[in-house]
């Protein structure tokens, strides 16, 4: 069974817009993060954002905010003013907490953001 | 800014051979792991390594993948024989000292196996 959906697998979006990123996930482990990740097309993986799930308050980095609804099992990614290098594929991944220490990330499909000047 | 860093960049082979990717994870960092990523395709995690011994490991990572961490500072995956399959990029990843749910893993650039 899929633990992490990203159901968008392209969005485009003009400069300067909000733009909204799917992620919903599956897990019966009540303790768990949600991660998200930023592969540009040169490849590497850059960390953007994290959400624990006994977090109170979503979370915010700076221009990235996460949208963390645990009820609907959905952590999606708010990107606010959007820029030209914000151009890239978007990861969400989840790491589960009962299984020790060396939890591994499970990723979702990407979605592939486009921004338009 | 300390990071993972990952040998080579591009490596190309012919299938049946054997290839070793190496990575330098960030020093003090307890965890270590790989994950492969097929063109257009989502990360899939292939093993964990912690205290000097697998973690855990994927359906994928078979009897043809090893992993050692042979010195203390470098941490190595090796393919025995190299299938058209394998075709990926190959990341490695670590994970400081806490075993606690939020702290990130940092990926290492990358290592793009092509095998002809």
């Amino acid at each position: 069974a899929q633990k992490i959906t990203q159901t968008q697998p392209g969005m485009f979006v003009q400069e300067k817009e909000a733009v909204t990123l799917d992620c919903t996930y599956d897990t019966s482990d009540p303790s768990y993060g949600l991660f998200w990740y930023k592969q540009p097309s040169s490849g590497e993986m850059i960390f953007l954002i994290y959400q624990g799930s006994y977090d109170q308050q979503n979370a915010t980095e700076g221009r990235y905010s996460l949208n963390f609804q645990k009820a609907r099992k959905s952590a999606n990614l708010v990107i606010s003013a959007s820029q030209l290098g914000d151009s890239a594929m978007y990861f969400c991944a989840m790491r589960e907490g009962s299984r020790g220490g060396a939890q591994k990330l499970v990723f979702g499909q990407g979605t592939r953001l486009t921004i338009n000047p | 800014e300390p990071e993972v860093t990952q040998t080579p960049s591009h490596q190309v082979t012919q299938m049946g051979q054997e290839v070793i990717l190496r990575c330098v994870p960030i020093s003090n960092h307890l965890y270590f792991y790989w994950y492969r990523q097929i063109l257009g395709q989502k990360v899939e995690f292939l093993v964990s390594f912690y205290n000097n011994e697998i973690s855990e490991k994927s359906e994928i990572f078979d009897d043809q993948f090893s992993v050692e961490r042979p010195d203390g500072s470098n941490f190595t995956l090796k393919i025995r024989s190299t299938k058209l399959e394998d075709s990926a990029m190959y990341f490695c990843a670590s994970r400081g000292q806490s075993p606690r749910l939020n702290t990130e893993a940092f990926f290492g650039q990358g290592t793009r196996l092509t095998v002809v």
